[in-house]
């Protein structure tokens, strides 16, 4: 079952940035944060993951807490493309997936 | 990149009968995969590990005899839904991990089955 909490849905504003939080206090020390995210009809993309060190890539940027028991994903300048549902999931050989994020970028 | 392909995108198949989905790993080998599926408007749910060589181990629930998996070598696996009903309507998807800790997991497109 899936052990991360994030909020139903969340709207943004097109070139702004978008921070998208995560709740994930069961997380054990060898389970990696993952985020991906899922356009309608499509395979889920990966966005980024990392274990206790903030991350960066052309994506996007994953802060964790210093506990490790939650993470925000920032998407830096949000974009109408970026609209999707977002999943983060902590695990560290299979993923079980959540209900998401619902993130609506608007113009 | 890693790239997983999945055949076909999309599948209309008549009640009673099989229907066989191919997840390949194009760029990378991989001993593990993963079958997703996913109904409308819900989240992906596992529904088996797919290890080359070996049986498959399926999540709680999910039948195995309907649901055969054949992970025959270290780039293919396959997913046959047998005796297809209505039900097993759904958009299946298979994963796998390119080796390397800087790698995520990576996804196929998705197959969309329809039963008749």
């Amino acid at each position: 079952d899936a052990k991360t909490t994030q909020p139903p849905s969340m709207d943004c504003a097109e070139g702004r940035a978008a921070n998208l939080p995560c709740n994930h206090s069961t997380i054990s020390g060898n389970e990696y944060v993952y985020w991906y995210r899922q356009i309608h009809s499509q395979g889920p993309q990966y966005i980024i993951h990392g274990l206790k060190n903030n991350e960066t890539n052309e994506m996007a940027s994953l802060i964790i807490t210093e506990d490790r028991k939650s993470s925000t994903l920032i998407l830096p300048h949000a974009t109408l493309r970026d609209t999707a549902v977002y999943y983060c999931i902590e695990g560290d050989y299979k993923l079980s997936f959540g209900a998401g994020t619902t993130v609506t970028v608007r113009a | 990149g890693a790239v997983v392909s999945q055949h076909p995108s999309w599948v209309i198949c008549k009640s009673g009968t099989s229907v066989k989905i191919e997840c390949r790993s194009l760029d990378f080998q991989a001993t593990t995969m993963f079958w997703y599926r996913q109904f409308p408007k819900q989240s992906l749910m596992l529904m088996a590990t797919s290890n080359e060589g070996s049986k498959a181990t399926y999540e709680q629930g999910v039948e195995k005899d309907k649901f055969l998996i054949n992970h025959a070598s270290l780039t293919l696996s396959t997913l046959t839904v047998t005796s297809a009903h209505p039900e097993d309507s759904s958009f299946y998807i298979c994963s796998a991990r390119p080796p390397g800790l800087s790698y995520g997991y990576t996804f196929g497109s998705g197959t969309r089955l329809t039963v008749v």
